[in-house]
């Protein structure tokens, strides 16, 4: 089966500048993750997505951050405007189902953004 | 809340040798436990995973980790390293609670192989 996709792989912008990246899940993963890894860091979670709801997102910088999965499928992740701590790699990740007994996670490539 | 602790951020070791790598959490729900490894450029792939049952798990590449509630810890093991066993592990606890999974990742512990 395919893994889960993201694009661009590596994206250089301007602090202030907008940005915005794709995820495309495996094929029937209802839940899908957004995760920000800074370097020296592990992944931390900004966004949960159960199908097209948000789960979770305690965790995203609301003021500049947006995410969205309309379909319930691919889903798009946004910062406006960027700053230079915004610099990381955007990892998507997406599992079978979310609930009691966990289910793998599984990741993309990841997006390395670097804010100027 | 749950959280994670990698008590060593870089390990360098000798090819050959046996390597282990430390993970404690803390929880206050069921847990369960994984063990995530990234290659330079490349997004995380499981090892291996504890849910339930035996507490020594076994996982890909010849990695094996131990659950151990009483110390809280879940430690990764393996008794050969070779070269291309150089990467970034990541420990991850995840536990139920009202808004579903999460996962919660420990800052990573970079295990280099010498040759």
């Amino acid at each position: 089966e395919a893994g889960v996709a993201q694009s661009p792989r590596y994206k250089i912008i301007e602090k202030r500048q907008s940005v915005a990246f794709w995820c495309n899940p495996i094929s029937g993963h209802a839940t899908l993750y957004w995760y920000q890894q800074i370097l020296g860091q592990g992944p931390k979670l900004l966004i949960q997505f159960q199908n097209n709801g948000v789960v979770d997102d305690s965790q995203l910088p609301k003021d500049r951050f947006s995410a969205e999965r309309l379909k319930g499928v691919d889903s798009t992740l946004k910062i406006q405007p960027a700053k230079l701590e915004d610099s990381a790699v955007y990892l998507c990740a997406s599992s079978l189902v979310a609930g009691p007994g966990i289910t793998e996670q599984y990741f993309g490539p990841g997006t390395r953004l670097t804010v100027t | 809340a749950q959280s994670v602790t990698q008590l060593d951020s870089q390990v360098p070791v000798f090819e050959e040798a046996p390597v282990e790598l430390r993970c404690n959490y803390s929880s206050s729900v069921s847990v369960y436990l994984f063990w995530y490894v990234q290659y330079p450029n490349q997004g995380l792939q499981l090892l291996l995973k504890y849910l339930s049952g035996s507490t020594l798990v076994k996982g890909i590449n010849g990695f094996e980790a131990e659950f151990n509630k009483s110390q809280t810890s879940f430690h990764l093991r393996k008794p050969s390293v070779h070269i291309s066993d150089t990467a970034e592990y990541f420990c991850a606890v995840s536990g139920f609670s009202n808004t579903g999974n999460q996962f919660y990742f420990g800052t990573g512990t970079s295990l280099t192989v010498i040759p």
